[in-house]
């Protein structure tokens, strides 16, 4: 069953910790994306990756890391350095190529307190 | 840097009335359109995407768009809208100036609510 896989569904940490989305996918594309979804904001992109050991910054990266490991696993960490981590985050792949949608990811919502 | 705009953030319809979803870009440098829905606490679906040709694109669940070069428009519209078409919708386009065609700038979304 091809798709992409966002785990936990819903995510409480408390305050000053660091958290690990985590986001795989066997659909065999090359690009992933994290983006920040907050009501009325639109998504907002925090990081992406177009192949392995390589990702640039998007437009809200401070206080979040990424790494590319594996093709499948682009896994999001929120650190303690990021001001207003409560949100709901959304991963997404895509085929290289610039006619390609993208594909998206069931999401994680994260609660900090 | 390319922005989208999203005209209205709240569409209320009745059931079976048609509805216009209003989509403006900022750049007229070639690009991707596209638009996608979300159902509440879940991830985003395509429902259409104009690359090139027809400027008239359909997509799932009756949906259509028309891309309108000279007023950097891409509009969604449904004939007739069902109470199953209640979500949020976001109008999203390929980024020239930064990433090319690998990036999209999402608009901030409008909610569209068909009642009975």
């Amino acid at each position: 069953d091809g798709g992409i896989t966002q785990s936990p569904k819903y995510l409480f940490r408390k305050e000053g910790q660091n958290v690990t989305l985590s986001c795989e996918q066997n659909l065999n594309h090359d690009a992933m994306y994290w983006y920040r979804q907050d009501p009325g904001q639109g998504l907002r992109l925090i990081y992406y990756s177009q192949i392995v050991n390589d990702f640039q910054k998007g437009d809200i990266a401070e206080g979040y890391s990424v790494s590319r490991e594996k093709k499948e696993s682009f896994p999001l960490t929120v650190t303690s350095a990021q001001k207003n981590p409560t949100a709901f985050y959304l991963c997404a792949t895509k085929l290289a190529g610039g006619s390609y949608e993208q594909y998206f990811g069931p999401g994680t919502r994260l609660t900090v307190t | 840097a390319q922005s989208v705009t999203q005209l209205d953030s709240q569409v209320p319809v009745f059931e079976e009335a048609p509805v216009e979803l209003r989509c403006n870009y900022s750049s007229s440098v070639s690009v991707y359109l596209f638009w996608y829905v979300q159902y509440p606490n879940q991830g985003l679906q395509l429902l259409l995407k104009y690359l090139s040709g027809s400027t008239l694109v359909k997509g799932i669940n009756g949906f259509e768009a028309e891309f309108n070069k000279s007023q950097t428009s891409f509009h969604l519209r449904k004939p007739s809208v069902h109470i199953s078409d209640t979500a949020e919708y976001f109008c999203a386009v390929s980024d020239p100036f930064q990433g090319g065609s690998e990036k999209l700038v999402f608009g901030k979304g409008t909610k569209l609510t068909v009642n009975p």
